[in-house]
């Protein structure tokens, strides 16, 4: 199975900073890695896909790169609804799996 | 606008078995491979099945193969999970998800369901 590693596991960060999130493949999964945020008690929701495609009605301030094992999710300046969890995705293989998650925490 | 709603969520003991049911709603439901995913107590996501459109292929995760089975009934637009040999650490909530795959981008999940809890204890 195709492994997924993010970090950092959490984050405290305040309104208006820039955060980078990173994410790695164990094999190259060329740019099928997704993004998905989580509030608590919601199911997640997508914001990037194919690791820099912006689903619609996400804002800009999200962004996504990279290609084969390393991806990047930037939010250009934070929001007080940006604080949740955030967990990578690859759908190269069809054996899915997902990152261990990042949490953003209120400095 | 897509709608997922999950049911047949429960408390049941060890051993024993539980049908989760997601209704699709909105979409052409027969158009679109279908995951279920779980998510344990203070845990991260955990993929746990697909099942492609027209239901010719399923895959499952290593933690639940060969206890259970997705399935979909294009005629009623509804997605199941049939969950046997229950254990605790099959305890979580449990989403289902639609899956829309890009030429070049490859799967993405974009319509998940509220979630339905499963509570596997003695």
């Amino acid at each position: 199975d195709i492994q997924m590693t993010q970090s950092p596991s959490s984050l405290s960060v305040s309104v208006g900073d820039r955060v980078t999130i990173t994410c790695r493949a164990s094999q190259s999964i060329r740019i099928y890695l997704n993004w998905y945020q989580q509030r608590p008690g919601k199911a997640p929701k997508l914001l990037i896909y194919g690791a820099s495609s912006l689903q619609s009605g996400v804002p800009s301030r999200f962004s996504g790169s990279g290609s084969g094992t390393d991806f990047i999710l930037t939010i250009s300046s934070l929001q007080p609804e940006d604080f949740a969890t955030y967990y990578c995705q690859q759908s190269y293989s069809n054996l899915y799996t997902f990152g261990q998650g990042t949490k953003l925490e209120i400095k | 606008q897509a709608q997922l709603v999950e049911s047949g969520g429960g408390v049941v003991q060890p051993g024993r078995s539980l049908r989760l049911s997601c209704a699709a709603s909105g979409f052409t439901f027969s158009d679109y491979g279908m995951h279920w995913v779980r998510q344990a107590p203070g845990k991260g996501l955990e993929w746990v099945a697909v099942i492609w459109f027209d239901g010719s292929e399923k895959y499952y995760a290593d933690s639940v193969e060969g206890r259970f089975t997705i399935s979909r009934d294009n005629s009623h637009n509804t997605l199941h999970l049939q969950m046997n040999s229950l254990r605790v650490d099959d305890t979580a909530v449990y989403y289902c998800a639609r899956e829309v795959v890009g030429a070049t981008t490859g799967g993405r999940w974009d319509y998940w369901g509220q979630g339905t809890q499963v509570t596997v204890s003695s």
